[in-house]
């Protein structure tokens, strides 16, 4: 399995830009998680979405930030316009679903690590 | 609201020898699980063992092993002949079994493995 798919690896972009982050998920995984990582705050996650569908989004910042899951195997995350202090690590992680013989384990991407000048 | 502790930001540990991370978390829940991850210099995360609460034979993966206290809320990792390899953070992290599968991670524990 190639495991969770994360693209770009790394971002640089200016303030007032719009980032695209983008996930593919572990194939027959029906939950997908972003999760932002910086040293003050730790890991935070940001939404997650069951069977594509967005479930709990109350840890987004903003609005300047959005997610979508438009199909099974794939999903992304918008920060528009983006600001230093978005600058981070995030992750995407995928797990079988709910709880129970395993299937909540989450799986992580190798993460995306943005830094907004 | 489920919370997870871990007291130690920082901690190291002469090769080859035994070294027990602590996690400590609170929640009013029967039943649950219980997932340590390691954060290494590449910041990749991964999976190291994961307990379900309802077991209560403590799990083991080669050389990590958990403590799992109930009673305690409490949620060690012990890590046995400890490598090189083993230098990362580590993160507990908890969750919750029929209300979702949000995870609830700690502030994480910075091993460093001394040669």
């Amino acid at each position: 399995d190639a495991g969770v798919i994360q693209s770009p690896r790394h971002e640089v972009t200016e303030m007032g830009q719009e980032v695209t982050l983008r996930c593919k998920p572990i194939s027959g995984h029906n939950s997908l998680f972003w999760y932002r990582q910086t040293m003050m705050r730790g890991l935070e996650l940001l939404i997650y979405f069951n069977n594509n569908v967005p479930i709990d989004d109350s840890g987004m910042p903003e609005d300047r930030f959005s997610a979508k899951m438009p199909n099974a195997s794939f999903s992304t995350l918008k920060i528009q316009p983006s600001e230093p202090r978005d600058s981070a690590v995030y992750f995407c992680a995928s797990s079988k679903g709910l709880a129970g013989g395993n299937q909540e384990t989450q799986y992580f991407g190798p993460g995306t690590r943005l830094l907004v000048l | 609201a489920q919370t997870v502790t871990q007291s130690q930001p920082e901690m190291s540990v002469q090769e080859a020898e035994t070294v027990t991370l602590s996690c400590t978390y609170d929640t009013s829940e029967s039943n649950y699980y219980l997932f340590w991850y390691k954060q290494p210099p590449s910041r990749q995360m991964i999976l190291v063992i994961r307990q379900e609460a309802y077991k209560q034979q403590n799990a083991t993966e080669n050389r990590f092993s958990v403590n799992f206290q109930k009673a305690a809320k409490s949620f060690s990792l012990k890590i046995s002949d400890s490598q090189l390899g083993d230098t990362a953070m580590y993160f507990c992290a908890f969750m919750k079994s029929y209300t979702g599968n949000q995870f609830y991670f700690g502030t994480g524990t910075s091993l460093t493995v001394i040669p």
